[in-house]
């Protein structure tokens, strides 16, 4: 079946430039993660969504970054006044449910570079 | 504080030559540990869950296998479309995030 997408794949913006990242994970998966990976950097865990429970926004760096799912499916993270330091890969992953099995299913990411 | 190490940062093979990617973990009260392979510019693919010590999974030349401390990725007679990164990650009992390592560039020349 259709994998996690992504879009757009490859982002340029200026700094000072909002940018919208949208995720569509995989159908029936009720659990929704945006990850960050940077240059030679692992993953960094940003928010993660389960059903209609409230987010876990704990990995969010600043105030700049938002997330949100709408309808228990897609979802779209917003970086407010981008930075330089805000140029990496945002991965999205989903799974199937909060009890178990707890693979991640991941998408092939959105390259944004800030200038 | 919750800790996924790899080791080593890079491995070059050749053809048909086995060997071992290691992942120290110091994860409080680990909920799994995932191995996933990432080829450039892609995301990263899902190869197997690990949870409990003792437990092991094999799938074609990749055989992962877990300790309290650590898990190994074997890769029997690796081909160089074996070349990846692979990367491992940790999950709590208290949260679903996953903890992620610095993952091993594994080259293997034909």
């Amino acid at each position: 079946g259709a994998g996690v997408s992504q879009s757009p794949s490859n982002k340029v913006t200026e700094k000072g430039k909002d940018v919208e990242l949208r995720c569509d994970p995989i159908s029936g998966h009720t659990a929704l993660y945006w990850y960050r990976q940077s240059l030679g950097q692992g993953l960094e865990f940003l928010i993660y969504f389960q059903g209609n429970s409230a987010p876990d926004k704990s990995g969010l760096p600043s105030d700049r970054f938002s997330a949100e799912r709408t309808g228990g499916s897609v979802s779209t993270l917003t970086i407010q006044r981008t930075q330089q330091e805000d140029s990496a890969v945002y991965l999205c992953a989903s799974s199937l449910r909060r009890t178990g099995p707890y693979e991640q299913y991941f998408g092939p990411g959105t390259r944004l570079t800030v200038t | 504080e919750d800790q996924v190490t790899q080791s080593p940062e890079a491995l070059r093979l050749q053809e048909g030559e086995s060997s071992s990617l290691n992942c120290s973990y110091t994860v409080s009260g680990l909920r799994g540990l995932f191995w996933y392979r990432q080829d450039p510019g892609k995301g990263p693919e899902f190869l197997f869950t690990l949870y409990s010590a003792g437990e092991e999974k094999e799938k074609e030349r990749l055989k992962a296998t877990l300790t309290k401390k650590e898990s190994f990725l074997h890769i029997t007679a690796p081909k160089p479309e074996d070349s990846a990164t692979y990367l491992c990650a940790g999950r709590m009992d208290s949260s679903y995030k996953l903890i992620f390592g610095s993952g091993t560039r594994l080259l293997v020349r034909p």
